[in-house]
């Protein structure tokens, strides 16, 4: 199975909204509710933002939401702040055979 | 708190096996499943395996072959092998904590650990 796609880059100024897709297949993102969002600032273990599509973690801020439709899975980021600047990961399970795929990253940048 | 900390040899020639641990401590490595996930220097993360402590496992098809992984319920560790290693193996490798059983979401991690291989 391929990766997940993510755009390589996205932007957006303080206090806007920014979403990053992640597209897959019929089998993994469109087949079950369980995508995954990590954030990764360099030099550091991913961390968990989202959960099964739109369900946060503890901690989270609510700035960050996620959704779905069809075989695209999408992480909204709103109110951008400069401490948002990292890579941003997605994740699918893909069934039995394969349990997490990812996707290949997005950098997202706060001009 | 949940904490995991990788540990093992940081260079590993070509040819030979990759073995690092994973210590589990603050919860029961019985109450989760455990993976292994891999990130090349400057790419994107990679899914290697999970382990339950029953034995159960599930592998990354295109690693399957040359993965073993395994637990220790006495000393709260489990382990991940890799066998054949090129340079295409070089990478930081998390531990992390499945947050559900069948669910691709990681809510715990290790601080990672690199390794390179090299003659």
């Amino acid at each position: 199975q391929s990766a997940l796609t993510q755009p390589p880059s996205a932007s957006g100024s303080p206090g806007q909204s920014v979403t990053i897709s992640c597209t897959g297949t019929s089998s993994d993102v469109g087949a079950y509710n369980y995508v995954s969002w990590y954030q990764q600032y360099p030099g550091k273990a991913p961390k968990l933002m989202i959960y099964e599509v739109n369900k946060r973690p503890s901690g989270v801020p609510d700035r960050f939401s996620g959704s779905k439709s069809g075989n695209t899975a999408s992480l909204t980021v709103s109110g951008l702040q400069a401490e948002d600047e990292a890579d941003y990961y997605c994740t699918s399970y893909a069934g039995s055979n394969n349990w997490a795929l990812f996707g290949g990253g997005t950098k997202l940048t706060v001009l | 708190q949940v904490q995991l900390q990788e540990s093992g040899p940081g260079l590993v020639k070509p040819s030979e096996t990759l073995s690092l641990t994973c210590t589990v401590s603050g919860v029961s490595i019985r109450s989760h499943y455990w993976s292994w996930i891999r990130q090349p220097p400057g790419k994107g993360l990679e899914w290697i395996g999970c382990i339950y402590f029953t034995g159960s496992i599930n592998y990354n098809p295109s690693l399957r072959s040359r993965v073993n992984l395994s637990v220790d319920t006495s000393k709260n560790q489990f382990s991940l092998k890799l066998l054949s290693v090129t340079a295409a193996d070089t990478a930081v490798y998390y531990c992390a904590r499945h947050l559900k059983v069948g669910d691709s979401s990681f809510d715990y991690w290790g601080q990672g650990t690199l390794v390179t291989v090299s003659s």
